[in-house]
């Protein structure tokens, strides 16, 4: 089992281009998650998946989007990249629906936009 | 409004010692609270759980010590190694979300 993988591991963007980070897991897990990590702020959750076709907010989802067209993977897209949304962006992925299920997390996902 | 406040922000122990993190939250809601080591380049990995219904939980050198009626939980790391040097995010989950602390980078000296 491969756990959680994360794709590319490093990007630079320039400022208003577009990208997507791929998210993909092989534990049949039911939710996805995506962060972004900044130093001294932790990690904040950007947007979350509770299944297959399902999408919501999380603590900072302005200009980013996401889709989960199939269980094992999710995206997250930067329609338009500001130098703000450089950061480190972490997936996860748990089996269910208990606040209590372990979260699994992927290697990350280093962006740099200039 | 940060719903998990973590500190210190940095911690600096001698091999052998003691480090001791500490978070407190606001959300009465949670009913999870896990420790998540990273190390650096690495994502975050859970090290240790409670739940609210428990005052203390012990795995190996790692103990939560939880106060309910204060809202804080903290992290003790016994007999700390070098190998222990990461980075520790405490977290609050509710809803199948966790809040995460701002994370506390510990360094064990040789």
């Amino acid at each position: 089992n491969a756990g959680v993988t994360q794709t590319p591991k490093f990007r630079v963007l320039k400022t208003g281009q577009s990208m997507t980070l791929l998210c993909a897991q092989d534990m049949n897990h039911e939710y996805m998650y995506w962060y972004r990590q900044d130093p001294g702020m932790g990690l904040r959750l950007i947007h979350y998946s509770v299944g297959e076709g399902t999408t919501a907010k999380g603590e900072v989802p302005d200009g980013y989007n996401v889709s989960r067209l199939k269980k094992q993977n999710f995206l997250l897209g930067l329609e338009s990249a500001a130098p703000s949304q450089t950061s480190v962006y972490f997936c996860a992925s748990s089996y269910g629906p208990d606040s209590q299920e372990t979260q699994y997390f992927g290697p990350g996902t280093r962006l740099l936009v200039l | 409004q940060q719903q998990v406040k973590q500190s210190p922000q940095s911690l600096i122990v001698q091999k052998g010692g003691i480090p001791i993190i500490n978070c407190a939250y606001e959300n009465t809601a949670f009913d999870y609270f896990p420790w998540y080591q990273q190390f650096p380049g690495k994502g975050p990995a859970l090290l240790i759980a409670i739940r609210p219904d428990v005052s203390e939980k012990k795995e190996g050198r790692f103990t939560i010590s939880f106060n309910k009626s204060a809202k804080q939980f903290s992290l003790h790391i016994m007999d700390s190694q070098p190998g222990d040097s990461a980075t520790y995010f405490c977290g609050g989950g509710s809803n199948y979300k966790l809040t995460f602390g701002k994370g506390t980078l510990l360094t064990v000296n040789p």
